[in-house]
């Protein structure tokens, strides 16, 4: 059976503190695994992932692909109180569009 | 830029009631999805349209039913709500075939009494 498991669950950090989110994922056929950040409404795209080893950069947050031992993971660093959210990994398999999605890491940031 | 819309954002029903959950996007994407999501669950996907026409079955359908009216319209119906409906509802879509990028809506908070 498909799956993703992220951890920790959840976190709770000062400002400037760096994190590190983690998502394990077994499924048929891999294609891409994503990361989403969803505050109070819709969650919102961060990064797509298809090829190990290539980092993914935009500001302060950063992911990578480990294909071989199945997993990625989301850094953010100097984190902010805007950072609080929940961040979502999701994983895609080859000849299908549908995302199986992880429970979720709830990062709280604290002034 | 509206992106994905859905209708409404809040919604109390009775046990029993039935009632229509609307999406529309409009960045002509082929895909449309809908998904629940409880405390603990995470994401979980209810029924989801690959075209105009068609839909399939994901991992939690019972209860539900859908509707792809057109390109851009992908409705959920409840037709007799139950409290284990209570949940928040979102819509998604994409372009569709691996593209896999998905555009969400805001969500739909349901509460089943």
């Amino acid at each position: 059976e498909d799956k993703v498991v992220q951890s920790p669950l959840s976190l709770v950090v000062h400002e400037g503190d760096t994190v590190t989110l983690n998502c394990s994922y077994e499924v048929t056929n891999f294609r891409s695994l994503l990361w989403y950040k969803q505050e109070k409404k819709a969650p919102t795209f961060l990064f797509m992932l298809t090829s190990s080893g290539i980092e993914k950069k935009s500001g302060r947050l950063s992911s990578i692909l480990d294909k071989k031992e199945l997993f990625s993971i989301l850094n953010i660093t100097a984190t902010q109180t805007g950072d609080s959210a929940v961040y979502l990994c999701a994983v895609g398999g080859h000849n299908t569009d549908k995302l199986i999605f992880g429970t979720g890491t709830r990062l709280q940031v604290f002034p | 830029n509206a992106g994905v819309t859905q209708t409404p954002k809040f919604q109390v029903l009775k046990t029993g009631q039935s009632m229509t959950l609307q999406c529309a996007q409009d960045m002509n994407h082929n895909s449309m999805y809908w998904y629940r999501q409880d405390p603990g669950m995470g994401l979980r996907l209810i029924y989801y349209s690959a075209s105009e026409g068609t839909t399939d079955k994901g991992e939690v359908p019972n209860g539900y039913n859908v509707s792809r009216l057109n390109k851009r319209e992908f409705s959920l119906r409840l037709e007799s709500a139950a409290p284990s409906q209570t949940s928040v509802y979102f819509c998604a879509s994409s372009e569709g075939g691996t593209a896999q990028k998905y555009t969400f809506g805001s969500g739909t908070r349901l509460t089943v009494v």
